[in-house]
């Protein structure tokens, strides 16, 4: 039973452009979150969703930022005209119905 | 505004000796508190979680203790392990832990040496 799939690793995107994290939750899950790790800091939840839905997204920057986690195919994480100030670990968890998390990787973005 | 702080960046422990990492907590509605611990480059790992209607939970050499009049919990590792060494996060839900976001501390660093 493999874990929660996070793609990819690493990802470099040069300022304006756009960033795809991909994030497939382990089987069995059908809750998944997002938080985002910036250096030296805690991580910070961004965005929770089910299968078609937001739950909450109150920790989702207002602009440029979305989320979506579809029927089929694994959560996407999209970040538009991206800025230095993304650069970031996001990480992704996902968690059966009735609880607890499992962490992914990571997707370490960096922004040039 | 930080509801959940560690203020301790890093803390370095004798192997076998004790490791005490604590966590200080503003919210007086967080009612579920969870230890991660996470190595470079790989997402947090679960630990160990403590409900507000407890005030110790054990787990092997792993102790969480809670204190809700100080709002401040702590995780015991006894004897630590050179293979300890890592960040553990303190973080707090106001969900009993369950579905819903988790509020993370900044993390302490623990290093453990042979």
């Amino acid at each position: 039973n493999a874990g929660v799939m996070q793609n990819p690793r690493h990802l470099v995107r040069r300022r304006g452009q756009e960033a795809r994290l991909r994030c497939s939750p382990m089987k069995g899950h059908s809750h998944v979150y997002w938080y985002r790790q910036l250096p030296e800091e805690g991580l910070k939840f961004m965005v929770y969703l089910q299968k078609e839905n937001i739950i909450d997204e109150s920790g989702m920057p207002k602009e440029r930022f979305s989320a979506e986690f579809p029927k089929e195919g694994p959560s996407i994480l999209r970040i538009q005209q991206v800025v230095r100030g993304d650069s970031a670990a996001y990480f992704c968890a996902s968690s059966p119905p009735e609880y607890g998390y499992t962490f992914g990787s990571g997707t370490r973005l960096t922004v040039v | 505004d930080q509801q959940v702080k560690q203020n301790s960046p890093s803390l370095s422990v004798q192997e076998g000796r004790i490791s005490i990492l604590n966590c200080d907590y503003t919210n007086s509605m967080f009612d579920y508190f969870l230890w991660y611990k996470k190595y470079p480059a790989e997402g947090p790992t679960f630990l160990i979680s403590i409900s507000s209607i407890k005030d110790k939970n054990e787990d092997g050499r792993f102790t969480v203790f809670l204190n809700k009049s100080a709002k401040h919990l702590s995780l015991h590792i006894v004897p630590s392990q050179p293979g300890d060494s890592a960040v553990y996060f303190c973080a707090a839900s106001p969900n009993g832990g369950s579905q819903g976001n988790l509020i993370f501390g900044k993390g302490t660093k623990l290093s453990v040496k042979p």
